[in-house]
């Protein structure tokens, strides 16, 4: 079974600063990682996943994650945010072969609040 | 490519009747679909999982009489709401699998028994 831990419930900053979120997992086999993001009253959209090779993943608005086997975690960043970046932001895990029909586990989720 | 339609968005029941939600995937076939329940400002529950012509699997406390899960096809799975309540009351997500997308997630349905 995995587990994921969303270490902040809240993050706020200000528009333009750096922020990181931070996910730490824990699991018996090899895992799959993904960030999601979740704007009110939506479904979830993808926003980075590490599955294999390099560590350092990004999306295409800016974010990116590192895969950290060692610390277990897989922390999202991003230099400068925006306005447009306010929303729920979810961890989540799946094994990487085939167990539980490879069924995802979500952290608690962070909610990150720019302020102008 | 990989996208999940899911409806109703919002809908509005009596308390005692079914609700019955569709999750589709339009442009692949979906081997395995899951089904989500999101209480306001927490994560997603994994409530079951189903395979597309076998029966689904329900995580430990969800209750499969109450929550029925349908998977006829490749492309559409339902969550119907029987004798619903208004503890029933909810947002309901579906995502689905495909081996080369992932994991593609539904917009949401926002339950409200009254």
């Amino acid at each position: 079974a995995q587990s994921v831990t969303q270490l902040d419930s809240q993050v706020p900053v200000f528009e333009e600063a750096p922020v990181e979120l931070r996910c730490n997992y824990s699991s018996s086999v090899s895992v799959y990682l993904f960030w999601y993001v979740q704007y009110p009253n939506q479904g979830l959209q993808l926003l980075l996943k590490y599955l294999s090779g390099s560590t350092l993943v990004e999306s295409i608005n800016g974010f990116e994650a590192e895969f950290n086997k060692s610390q277990t975690s897989f922390h999202l960043r991003k230099p400068s945010v925006h306005i447009s970046d306010t929303a729920e932001y979810f961890c989540a895990v799946s094994a990487s072969s085939g167990g539980s029909n490879y069924k995802l586990t979500f952290g608690k989720g962070t909610l990150l609040t720019v302020n102008p | 490519g990989a996208v999940v339609s899911q409806h109703p968005s919002r809908v509005i029941c009596k308390s005692g009747t079914s609700v019955k939600i569709e999750c589709r995937s339009l442009d692949f076939q979906a081997t395995t679909m899951f089904w989500y329940r999101q209480f306001p400002k927490q994560s997603l529950m994994l409530m079951a999982t189903s395979n597309e012509g076998s029966k689904a699997t329900y995580e430990q406390g969800v209750e499969k009489d109450k929550f029925l899960i349908n998977h006829a096809s490749l492309t559409l799975s339902t969550l119907t709401v029987t004798s619903a309540h208004p503890e029933d009351s909810s947002f309901y997500i579906c995502s689905a699998r495909a081996p080369l997308f992932g994991y593609t997630f539904g917009s949401g349905t926002r339950l409200t028994v009254v």
